[in-house]
């Protein structure tokens, strides 16, 4: 079974720096690409981030670009994101997800239940 | 990187079909056929429903069913369940590697 759990969420300071973990498991994680996606309350989803199953290929949606950074460790099937001068604006759920291939993909197969991020002072 | 367009809400009986539309441009929806529709029970992991516009995963049942027209994507669930009541998301390939999601349907089942 697949499982996707992200940890690492919770209350910061605006301008500050948190660090998102998401453990995979019932799955070869190095054969795929991953996500994060995240939903801020009482909103819609929006896409964040995906990196290919060798981190070749990296990609940020242009309102964290320059400011999150996401990272994969394939030895410890686990997906990073790294997120620096937060702003009020980034709280939100952040969910990790898989993709169907290697590669590029806008197909997110599986996700996580979510780890919480605020951003308030 | 505009969100899609989808109507906040969509209600039915059990048993009746229900159509929930996506709408976007010619630079997301209309440009390709990478459209995903994605079930979302709050506090759970979204689920994914249908890829590619009108693709089911293996496990989804063939009530849910997709299409596209132009620049609007629709997911149509038939014969109602009461488990269907939930939030449902669209998404699209949106050129140069980057994805857009609509802003979610909350489907009540009456």
């Amino acid at each position: 079974e697949v499982q996707l759990v992200e940890s690492g969420g919770g209350l910061v300071k605006p301008g500050g720096s948190l660090r998102l973990s998401c453990a995979a498991s019932g799955f070869t994680f190095r054969s795929y690409s991953m996500n994060w996606v995240r939903q801020a309350p009482g909103k819609g989803l929006e896409w964040v981030s995906s990196t290919s199953s060798n981190s070749s290929l990296i990609y940020y949606a242009d309102s964290v670009k320059g400011r999150f950074t996401i990272s994969r460790d394939n030895a410890k099937n686990s997906l990073y994101l790294q997120m620096n001068s937060l702003r009020a604006e980034d709280t939100a759920v952040y969910y990790c997800a898989r993709g169907t291939w290697s590669g590029y993909d806008s197909t997110f197969e599986y996700w996580g239940q979510g780890t919480l991020v605020i951003v308030s002072s | 990187q505009s969100a899609l367009t989808q109507v906040p809400s969509a209600s039915g009986s059990p048993g009746q079909s229900v159509t929930i539309s996506c709408t976007g441009t010619s630079s997301d929806v209309g440009g390709y056929n990478y459209v995903s529709w994605y079930q979302h029970h709050p506090g759970k992991a979204p689920k994914l429903l249908i890829y590619e516009v009108s693709k089911r995963p293996s496990g989804v049942p063939n009530r849910f069913s997709g299409s596209k027209s132009g620049n609007t994507a629709s997911l149509t669930v038939s014969g109602l369940q009461a488990e269907d009541e939930a939030n449902y998301y669209c998404s699209s390939y949106a050129g140069s590697n980057t994805l857009v999601f609509g802003g979610g349907t909350k489907l009540t089942v009456l």
